[in-house]
């Protein structure tokens, strides 16, 4: 079965700190992955997104992620986060020609202490 | 952002009520879909279209329909709503979900309550 496991449920930093949150995905054939971040009371928005290429991907607001094939991972990387970095981040990942149709992972909530 | 509306915005009802939500999309955009959000699960998708009456069910479809009579709406109904349907609902819209620069966006959601 198609899947996506985000193994940090609730991280909590300090301001400077880098960040790495981890994502893995369970999927057959051609994957395209993506990090969302959802603010407080917001709707989602795109980070960043690979649909292939190069695997080292840069998204809005310095975020950026790797896609580690041999892995089966995705993981999001910020050098130096900021207070207004505190927000739900979500991995998620959809298959060749399925429609657009999402697999979301469990989210990690983010927490920037100033 | 993308010109999406979702309304009602929050919505508190009685179990075995018939509920509807309404997503509504300015971008012209092909492919539309249903998703709830709940604590631990992430968003899970309910229902999508890739077209007018064109619809399919997603990962936890069990207790919802949908209908797309035209681009840009797209309803979600819960025939009779229970308390395991308490959740955020999200609307979302992609042009052509299968190509590179596509993007998908989200509306603002949906807060349903069902005592």
């Amino acid at each position: 079965a198609q899947s996506v496991s985000q193994h940090n449920h609730h991280v909590i930093l300090s301001e400077a700190a880098s960040l790495e949150l981890g994502c893995n995905y369970s999927y057959g054939g051609t994957v395209n992955l993506f990090w969302y971040v959802q603010y407080p009371g917001q709707h989602l928005q795109l980070l960043l997104k690979y649909f292939s290429g190069d695997p080292l991907v840069k998204g809005i607001k310095g975020f950026e992620a790797e896609f580690i094939k041999s892995k089966f991972s995705f993981n999001l990387r910020k050098p130096s986060v900021q207070w207004s970095d505190t927000a739900e981040y979500f991995c998620a990942a959809s298959g060749g020609n399925q429609g657009g149709k999402l697999i979301f992972g469990q989210g990690t909530e983010l927490s920037v202490k100033p | 952002d993308a010109g999406i509306t979702q309304s009602p915005r929050h919505k508190v009802t009685e179990t075995g009520t018939p509920v509807t939500l309404r997503c509504h999309q300015t971008e012209n955009h092909r492919y539309m879909y249903w998703y709830r959000q709940d604590p631990g699960h992430g968003l899970r998708l309910i229902h999508y279209s890739y077209g007018v009456k064109d619809t399919d069910k997603g990962e936890v479809s069990d207790g919802y329909s949908v209908s797309r009579s035209k681009t840009e709406d797209f309803l979600l109904t819960l025939e009779s709503a229970t308390s395991s349907q308490t959740s955020v609902y999200f609307c979302a819209i992609s042009e052509a979900p299968s190509s590179r620069t596509d993007t998908q966006y989200f509306g603002p959601g949906t807060r349903l309550t069902v005592l």
